[in-house]
């Protein structure tokens, strides 16, 4: 079945230490998104991709980066990772912008961070 | 986007109907009502979207004041396997794809 995977489920690191979050696709959509989902919280958006068109949030820390080097690929690079940043980090795509379009959620990778 | 309001939780009996309400009062002309539930640890999972008609599909139906200040989602046989966080979502049709999740409603079915 087409989906989104996301790999790790699980990641831990140490305070500070570089961390890189996957996701993939195989539904071929032209966007990919990244959300953060703290405890007991709803998704907030950090940014996404059009295409290699990448899009910030205002409001995401510039601790956050993106990559994506294909169509199939995205990445989450938190550079420094704080206390703070332990969440589930959740990846979608959808297949254009605007419209209707609705949005596939990966199943997340939940990093802690020690 | 509009801002929407949820109750927080509610409960269903397992094989009835389960009848989840959003407000939306300030939804504006070019708004869409979207629905999504995520159920505990998984990534949030479309279920229905509509502008102005009421909509059905294979999991929901969603009906939508005329005034369009207000819909319900509905699970026509509730099963344990719904119990899920539901958000509703109000997005404008050429605003992007981005969503802005609220409080969303925390339905737990009970058997």
């Amino acid at each position: 079945d087409a989906m989104v995977i996301q790999n790790p489920r699980y990641q831990v690191t140490q305070f500070g230490k570089p961390v890189t979050l996957s996701c993939s696709q195989t539904l071929n959509h032209n966007v990919m998104y990244w959300y953060q989902q703290k405890s007991s919280q709803a998704p907030k958006l950090l940014f996404h991709y059009y295409d290699k068109d990448f899009n910030n949030e205002a409001d995401t820390p510039d601790n956050f980066q993106s990559r994506r080097p294909n169509t199939s690929f995205c990445f989450l690079d938190i550079r420094s990772p704080g206390l703070g940043d332990a969440a589930m980090y959740l990846c979608a795509t959808s297949r254009e912008i605007g419209g209707s379009y609705e949005q596939y959620f990966g199943p997340g990778t939940r990093l802690t961070v020690t | 986007d509009a801002k929407t309001t949820q109750p927080p939780s509610m409960d269903c009996a397992e094989g009835r109907a389960a009848n989840l309400p959003c407000n939306h009062s300030t939804i504006s002309g070019n708004e869409y009502v979207y629905w999504y539930r995520q159920i505990h640890s998984q990534g949030p999972q479309y279920i229905i979207h509509g502008l102005k008609n009421n909509e059905t599909n294979e999991m929901a139906s969603l009906i939508i004041t005329e005034d369009r200040k207000s819909s319900t989602l509905i699970l026509p046989h509730a099963t344990l396997r719904d119990t899920a966080v539901y958000y509703c979502i109000v997005r404008a049709y050429n605003a992007g794809n981005m969503l802005t999740f609220g409080g969303g409603t925390r339905l737990m079915v009970k058997p």
